[in-house]
């Protein structure tokens, strides 16, 4: 999995409760980003990163926030969580001096909020 | 992103070559064709690219029709550990960044 390790791997919470989760990468890559894949559905992109402190809204953020204070790590945080994001989550990282990137993902974090 | 389309389910006999396509009649003159396949619940994994030319890796072939509107991703010799859902994605890439937008896939199931 290219050096990249997510935790926890499986975690069940309440409602209304806050959960972080945390991408961890030894790759030095530039690029990181958080997925979430739900049944029948491909995965879709919650937020990325491009660099330390640097980050941006993907097509599901809401939700959702995110930080970056040292390259290696990536965290998303569900401040107040709910039903609807039981899901398993993906890390990927990509290189910037590769053009064009490859996306590696971790191994996932399956997310059941009950 | 251009939306891509590709059949829900296929089956490939083990030792035989896998042929998968993947339409894109939207997809913009900057835009890659990416190919990524998921084993059960794993990560995704890459497989291969390209954006005109035709492309060959370790892995995997891809074939892109000269307008750009398909492709095929061929498995020359398929195994049983091929069995996974496969996604085609036409990929903008943004200052390095790139926003991967996955569509249902094909669902490869190689027999034995």
């Amino acid at each position: 999995d290219a050096g990249i390790t997510q935790s926890p791997r499986h975690k069940v919470t309440e409602t209304g409760t806050p959960v972080t989760l945390r991408c961890h990468q030894t790759e030095n890559h530039r690029y990181m980003y958080w997925y979430r894949q739900d049944p029948g559905h491909g995965l879709r992109l919650i937020h990325y990163s491009y660099g330390v402190k640097d980050t941006d809204k993907g097509e599901v953020s809401d939700g959702y926030s995110v930080s970056r204070s040292k390259t290696e790590d990536f965290l998303l945080t569900l401040e107040s969580a709910t039903s609807s994001q039981t899901s398993v989550y993906f890390c990927a990282i990509s290189e910037s001096r590769l053009w064009p990137p490859e996306q590696y993902f971790g191994p996932g974090t399956r997310l059941t909020v009950t | 992103d251009a939306k891509t389309t590709q059949p829900p389910s296929m089956d490939c006999a083990e030792g035989r070559a896998a042929n998968l396509p993947c339409n894109h009649s939207t997809i913009s003159g900057n835009e890659y064709v990416y190919w990524y396949r998921q084993i059960h619940s794993q990560g995704p994994q890459y497989i291969i690219h390209g954006l005109k030319n035709n492309e060959t890796n370790e892995m995997a072939s891809l074939i892109i029709t000269e307008d750009r509107k398909s492709s095929t991703l061929i498995l020359p010799h398929a195994t049983l550990r091929d069995t996974a859902v496969y996604y085609c994605i036409a990929s903008l890439i943004i200052q390095g960044a790139q926003k991967l937008v996955f569509g249902q896939g094909t669902r490869l199931t190689i027999n034995p």
